[in-house]
């Protein structure tokens, strides 16, 4: 399995831009996390689905941010409009379904720079 | 409510030394425990984890991690420290609960561990 992708790996963007982060988990998890990493703030949950339904979006700092899971390969995190606070490596991760003691498994990430 | 600790922001271990990395935790019910490793530019990646059963738990790379119920800790060690094991290391917690579980984990803030040659 090649585990969760992320694109794109960096993303350069003027302030006022949207940006569109894109997921896919790894096939056969029903769990997927998008997350936030800061110096500032350390690892912020953003928002999780399960099986493509959104359980809890209280992480999702602003309404400027939205996320979408159409389908079970695929799911997206939407900044519009961008801003410099918005700088931050964000990661997708999935985890089997069943019981709450799966460990997740995370991409790479994305390196979001808002100018 | 569950929360997570790691009371140090960075360890520092000369290489061939043990290394501890420490975590604390509170949850109202049964923990289950994880510590994960980033590497430089890269994602978490799974370690090991307390589920139940014996408190020393074994995982990938020659970590350890040790539940202590009465501490409420789940310290990371290695025998001996290898520079590569220079990373961010993270602690997360979920908390089984009285009425079930709580799917979304707690992470720590992470604690930098440098190991110099």
């Amino acid at each position: 399995d090649a585990g969760v992708i992320q694109s794109p790996r960096h993303e350069v963007t003027e302030m006022g831009q949207e940006v569109t982060l894109r997921c896919k988990p790894i096939s056969g998890h029903d769990y997927l996390f998008w997350y936030r990493q800061t110096m500032m703030r350390g690892l912020e949950l953003l928002i999780y689905f399960n099986n493509n339904v959104p359980i809890d979006d209280s992480g999702m700092p602003e309404d400027r941010f939205s996320a979408k899971m159409p389908n079970a390969s695929f799911s997206t995190l939407k900044i519009q409009p961008s801003e410099p606070r918005d700088s931050a490596v964000y990661f997708c991760a999935s985890s089997p379904a069943g019981v709450s003691f799966y460990e997740q498994y995370f991409g790479p990430g994305t390196r979001l720079t808002v100018t | 409510a569950q929360s997570v600790a790691q009371p140090e922001d960075q360890v520092n271990v000369a290489e061939g030394n043990p290394l501890t990395v420490k975590c604390t935790y509170s949850v109202s019910g049964n923990p289950y425990l994880f510590w994960y490793v980033q590497y430089p530019n890269r994602g978490l990646q799974f370690l090991l984890k307390y589920i139940t059963g014996d408190n020393l738990v074994k995982g990938s790379y020659g970590f350890e991690a040790e539940f202590n119920k009465s501490q409420t800790s789940f310290h990371l060690k290695k025998p001996s420290a290898l520079v590569s094991d220079s990373a961010l290391y993270f602690c997360a917690v979920r908390d089984k609960g009285a009425s079930g579980g709580s799917y979304i984990p707690t992470f720590g803030r992470g604690t930098s561990l440098i190991v110099h040659p």
